[in-house]
């Protein structure tokens, strides 16, 4: 079985300062990891995922997310915040060994304030 | 590449009545999903296919119905809309390489009264 959770359903952040939308995940085996962000009345759109390797993982729009196997999670950070993250994240994970089906966490809502 | 592709984008259906969501990819993709997405509950997933012939029940299939017979192609069919079926809906595709994300379609928006 497979599980993610996103304690927080929103995250407040100035502009400027550095932000953390948290993620722990659950997997039998070894994970694949996922982070999304969620524009108004868009689709979800891939950030970055953590395959394997370096625990320290950068994708798009100056995003990064850091694998930590001993406490099973994989926060995505940015160092500085702009007003313009504001939107919806979503982690999801899927077990290596397993299905094709990832399970997504329900959502984590950041809003930066100018 | 246009990715994944949904149609229509907004949707106003009375109780009883039937509609289907269309969805189509154009990388190729042999994984395909639909998803509802209620607010503040994540993503649902309602059906999914691992190639043309071939599609299996989520968590929520209750009320709707799949068909995959083309590798492109991955419609949605509502039969009897009930108010509890009002939400957003997205397709979503994969790639058979496992380490691969979802590329995911803007979505239906429907509602049923």
């Amino acid at each position: 079985a497979q599980s993610v959770a996103q304690p927080e359903d929103q995250v407040n952040v100035a502009e400027g300062n550095p932000l953390t939308v948290k993620c722990t995940y659950s997997v039998s085996g070894n994970p694949y990891l996922f982070w999304y962000v969620q524009y108004p009345n868009r689709g979800l759109q891939f950030l970055l995922k953590y395959i394997t390797g370096d625990n320290l993982v950068k994708g798009s729009y100056g995003f990064e997310a850091e694998f930590n196997k001993s406490q099973t999670s994989f926060h995505l950070k940015k160092p500085s915040a702009l007003v313009s993250d504001s939107a919806l994240y979503f982690c999801a994970v899927r077990d290596k060994g397993g299905s094709y089906i990832p399970t997504f966490g329900r959502g984590t809502s950041l809003i930066v304030h100018p | 590449n246009a990715g994944v592709t949904q149609t229509p984008k907004f949707r106003i259906l009375k109780i009883g009545q039937s509609m289907t969501l269309q969805c189509t990819q154009d990388m190729n993709h042999n994984y395909m999903y639909w998803y509802r997405q209620d607010p503040g509950m994540g993503l649902k997933l309602i059906y999914y296919s691992v190639g043309a012939g071939i599609t299996d029940k989520g968590e929520v299939p209750n009320g709707y119905n799949v068909s995959r017979s083309t590798t492109e192609d991955f419609p949605l069919r509502l039969e009897l809309a009930a108010p509890s079926q009002t939400s957003v809906y997205f397709c979503a595709s994969t790639s058979d390489r496992g380490n691969q994300p979802q590329h995911f379609g803007d979505g239906t928006r429907l509602s049923i009264l």
